[in-house]
């Protein structure tokens, strides 16, 4: 298995709390990427990055803002967390962007109250 | 742009009866295509993939995909499931530096 890690795996927050979910790896791989996945909607892409320091936005981007100071941890941040944001958030790495797989995290379920 | 579209979002089958979960692409560039499976509670994890070569691609547990240019499609089948293929299927396309998902086929097996 790949050397994916989320943290925190589980966490409940309020409205308007800032919130940071942290991905970590291992495979020194140059892509990572972060998802929400909601019933209906399957797997919706938020911000990738490139290298360190180099991100961009996904498809739904608004709310979420992301930070890579070094190549194995890929931050998200929720500035004020909203209820449409409660969901379940997967970490993903990739060597090579689209042309190879991507692997995957064990996700972390947020859940805003 | 790239897009998949999966053609059923839920798929109820028989135990050891096949199985068929439609896939359908479109793209500008070279063709990558994948599918992942997502067990209840877990991460996505890859099935197979298809980057060149032949286009009968066989994958982990039993499950194989055709390539079919000309029809744009990446079916997934399996000829006889099993209680633990119950999950989501997830077919997925190059795109510039990422890969584009399709919403996901919920696969129910039924005793």
């Amino acid at each position: 298995d790949a050397g994916i890690t989320q943290s925190p795996r589980h966490k409940v927050t309020e409205t308007g709390t800032p919130v940071t979910l942290r991905c970590h790896q291992t495979e020194n791989h140059r892509y990572m990427y972060w998802y929400r996945q909601d019933p209906g909607h399957g797997l919706r892409l938020i911000h990738y990055s490139y290298g360190v320091k180099d991100t961009d936005k996904g498809e739904v981007s608004d709310g979420y803002s992301v930070s890579r100071s070094k190549t194995e941890d890929f931050l998200l941040t929720l500035e004020s967390a909203t209820s449409s944001q409660t969901s379940v958030y997967f970490c993903a790495i990739s060597e090579t962007g689209g042309y190879y797989e991507q692997y995957f995290g064990p996700g972390t379920r947020l859940t805003v109250t | 742009a790239q897009s998949v579209t999966q053609l059923d979002s839920q798929v109820p089958v028989f135990e050891e009866a096949p199985v068929e979960l439609r896939c359908n692409y479109s793209s500008s560039v070279s063709v990558y295509l994948f599918w992942y499976v997502q067990y209840p509670n877990q991460g996505l994890q890859l099935l197979l993939k298809y980057l060149s070569g032949s286009t009968l691609v066989k994958g982990i547990n039993g499950f194989e995909a055709e390539f079919n240019k000309s029809q744009t499609s990446f079916h997934l089948r399996k000829p006889s499931v099993h209680i633990s293929d119950t999950a989501e299927y997830f077919c997925a396309v190059r795109g510039a530096q990422k890969l584009v998902f399709g919403q996901g086929t919920r696969l129910t097996i039924n005793p």
